[in-house]
């Protein structure tokens, strides 16, 4: 069956440390999400891909970067961890039909507690 | 830029009781309307959603939810809940023609006691 997997599901971290967390989808969907989920908020966009070699910013994007080499894979990157970027984090992704009508797939999360 | 409030963070309900979980959206352009569920220690997963047609939407596991252009609303519905519905239900909105980007709202926990 196909689905969408993260890892690691937990993590913790040192400030300042690099820290990449993976996401691997077997849909085959153009469009991969990373979202952060903190109480109060629900979820926020932090990077989204509609393809390879397609980056774009979301709502919290500073902090973090993506790389699309492939259709499967979309990691996120946090350059200098900071306590603030503790949070619960969650891939997804859809097929990729126009105007917004997809459903969108979510993996299980990563916890990361930035120390 | 669109935005979603959920206007309930928690709402506590018997077992078998009906129960109703509210969204409100705001957006200059027509968007399309998703519900998520978020059981305990798992990712989200797609409830139902609104894309046009009829306004009453129904979804998995007896919920349904009904569109309300005029009140900018998408309440979420079930007529007896169960204990397994505990969990945090998502709304979210997609604005037409611009891409697959969600916006969700803040989350409501349902928490259904025996």
């Amino acid at each position: 069956d196909a689905e969408i997997t993260q890892s690691p599901r937990h993590k913790i971290t040192e400030t300042g440390r690099q820290v990449t967390l993976a996401c691997h989808q077997t849909w085959n969907h153009n469009n991969m999400f990373w979202y952060r989920q903190d109480l109060g908020h629900g979820l926020r966009l932090i990077h989204y891909s509609y393809g390879v070699h397609d980056t774009n910013k979301g709502e919290v994007s500073d902090g973090y970067s993506v790389s699309r080499s492939n259709t499967e894979d979309l990691p996120l990157t946090l350059e200098s961890a900071a306590s603030s970027q503790t949070s619960v984090y969650f891939c997804a992704s859809s097929e990729g039909r126009r105007g917004g009508t997809d459903t969108q797939y979510f993996g299980p999360g990563t916890r990361l507690t930035v120390l | 830029a669109q935005s979603v409030t959920q206007l309930d963070s928690q709402v506590p309900v018997f077992e078998e009781a009906p129960v109703e979980l509210r969204c409100n959206y705001s957006s200059s352009v027509s968007v399309y309307l998703f519900w998520y569920v978020q059981y305990p220690n798992q990712g989200l997963q797609l409830l139902l959603k609104y894309l046009s047609g009829s306004t009453l939407v129904k979804g998995i596991n007896g919920f349904e939810a009904e569109f309300n252009k005029s009140q900018t609303s998408f309440h979420l519905r079930k007529p007896s809940v169960h204990i397994s519905d505990t969990a945090e239900y998502f709304c979210a909105v997609s604005e037409y023609d611009a891409g697959n980007m969600l916006t969700f709202g803040g989350g409501t926990r349902l928490m259904v006691k025996p």
